[in-house]
């Protein structure tokens, strides 16, 4: 099957932890993306990637960290500096030119600070 | 930096009203993308525009982009309720923002029978 996976579903942390949200794609897109999502608010862009080994911040990147290398591969580390965690991660992954640029999403992890 | 903003935020409807959500980019867009998200799932992609003033249509659903491409909306004639859910704007800046996809606030529909 073709898609985007993340993992794990729903994640618990302790605070002062840091925790790695898993994002992995065998649709071959260059481009990435990480967003999170607050209860009844829409996406905001935390880190994307256009290409294997670089990546930029996007509007929310405080408090998180992020690698690429492997193109297939995005992993989120949430870090114990991000003030509030808790929220909805979606990766999403997209060619980056061509008629066909629309983002694939994950299913998602719920990150639950306890 | 690039602000792309939906009103409404909420709206609820009867069941076959028709609904409309508005999409306002503070940049000039390459292109529009719209994605619907269902409750508790993940955006799932409907439909990309390209051109000045393209105006699109899947079934009950019709997509506007603006003439200046900064804005776009997105109509739905007599609602389901399987229309259900939050539908976001997203779009990439025409200059200088590489592949950076920034999304709308999102409207949330509720439909009532």
């Amino acid at each position: 099957d073709g898609g985007i996976t993340q993992s794990p579903k729903y994640l618990f942390r302790k605070e002062g932890q840091n925790v790695t949200l898993s994002c992995e794609q065998n649709l071959n897109h260059d481009a990435m993306y990480w967003y999170r999502q607050d209860p009844g608010q829409g996406l905001r862009l935390i880190y994307y990637s256009q290409i294997v080994n670089d990546f930029q911040k996007g509007d929310i990147a405080e408090g998180y960290s992020v690698s690429r290398e492997k193109k297939e591969s995005f992993p989120l580390t949430v870090t114990s500096a991000q003030k509030n965690p808790t929220a909805f991660y979606l990766c999403a992954s997209s060619n980056t030119g061509g008629a066909n640029t629309e983002a694939f999403f994950g299913q998602g992890t719920r990150l639950t600070v306890v | 930096g690039q602000q792309v903003m939906q009103i409404p935020q909420y709206q609820h409807v009867q069941e076959g009203e028709d609904f409309t959500t508005y999409c306002n980019s503070s940049t000039t867009l390459s292109n529009i993308q719209w994605y619907k998200q269902r409750p508790g799932g993940h955006p799932v992609f409907l439909i990309q525009l390209v051109k000045s003033g393209e105006v699109k249509k899947q079934k009950r659903l019709t997509f506007q982009f603006g003439e200046a491409k900064k804005n776009s909306s997105l109509h739905i004639t007599a609602t389901q309720t399987t229309d259900v859910g939050t539908y976001f704007c997203a779009g990439r800046r025409l200059t200088g923002g590489g592949n950076k996809l920034t999304f709308g606030t999102g409207t949330q529909l509720k439909v009532e029978l």
